[in-house]
């Protein structure tokens, strides 16, 4: 099975902050990578797709690179609606396993 | 617009089975594959398994391997999660995802999740 590792864990920050998440891949797993954004209570909702694409009604502050196995998610600058837990998934081979996920939260 | 629907909650004994369901709807079922999802309390999210409504292809996460069975009722479009033999652990919110389509299973449309407590 391909693991995802996930840093940092947890990141303190403000609005107006740029935030970065980083997802390593046990094995390359070519552009095959998801990031979803979950709030408390709530299911997730997918952000980036295919590592870089941006699923549709997801603001441009969010972005995602990388590909064989390290890739990244960016927010440009934090809103007060982004505080949440990140999690991304790999979707090159099953099981498609997710990440142990990186909370923001208020500095 | 898209949705997909789940059943209400459950409460179960250990040892029992459950039986999630997944109602979708604003779409054509059989050309988009589902993802089931669960997530215990505080935890992260874990892949389950995955089902092509279009030919009934599945795959399992291995631990679950023997305990867990993934179907689709075209009729009705509706997926099925059941899960047998249930322990503690088991206790978790299930979500059924869609994936964006045939080719790509990233979870474009999530279920509002279903609530299995597993308690003698």
């Amino acid at each position: 099975d391909i693991q995802m590792a996930q840093s940092p864990s947890s990141v303190s920050a403000s609005v107006g902050d740029r935030v970065t998440i980083t997802c390593r891949a046990s094995q390359g797993i070519a552009s095959w990578l998801a990031w979803y954004q979950q709030k408390p209570g709530k299911a997730p909702r997918l952000l980036i797709y295919a590592a870089s694409s941006l699923q549709s009604g997801v603001p441009s502050r969010f972005s995602g690179s990388g590909s064989g196995t390290d890739f990244t998610l960016t927010i440009s600058s934090l809103q007060s609606e982004d505080f949440a837990t990140y999690y991304c998934q790999q979707t090159n081979s099953f099981p498609f396993t997710f990440g142990p996920g990186t909370k923001v939260d208020i500095k | 617009q898209v949705q997909l629907v789940q059943s209400g909650g459950e409460v179960k004994k250990p040892g029992a089975t459950v039986k999630v369901s997944c109602k979708a709807s604003g779409y054509t079922f059989t050309n988009y594959v589902f993802t089931w999802v669960r997530q215990a309390p505080g935890q992260g999210l874990e892949w389950l398994g995955w089902i092509s409504p279009k030919n009934g292809n599945t795959y399992y996460e291995q631990k679950l391997q023997g305990r867990v069975t993934m179907t689709t009722e075209t009729s009705t479009s509706t997926a099925y999660m059941e899960l047998r033999s249930l322990t503690s652990d088991d206790t978790a919110v299930y979500y059924c995802a869609r994936g964006r389509n045939l080719g790509d299973p990233s979870a474009e449309y999530w279920g509002q999740g279903t609530l299995v407590t597993v308690s003698s």
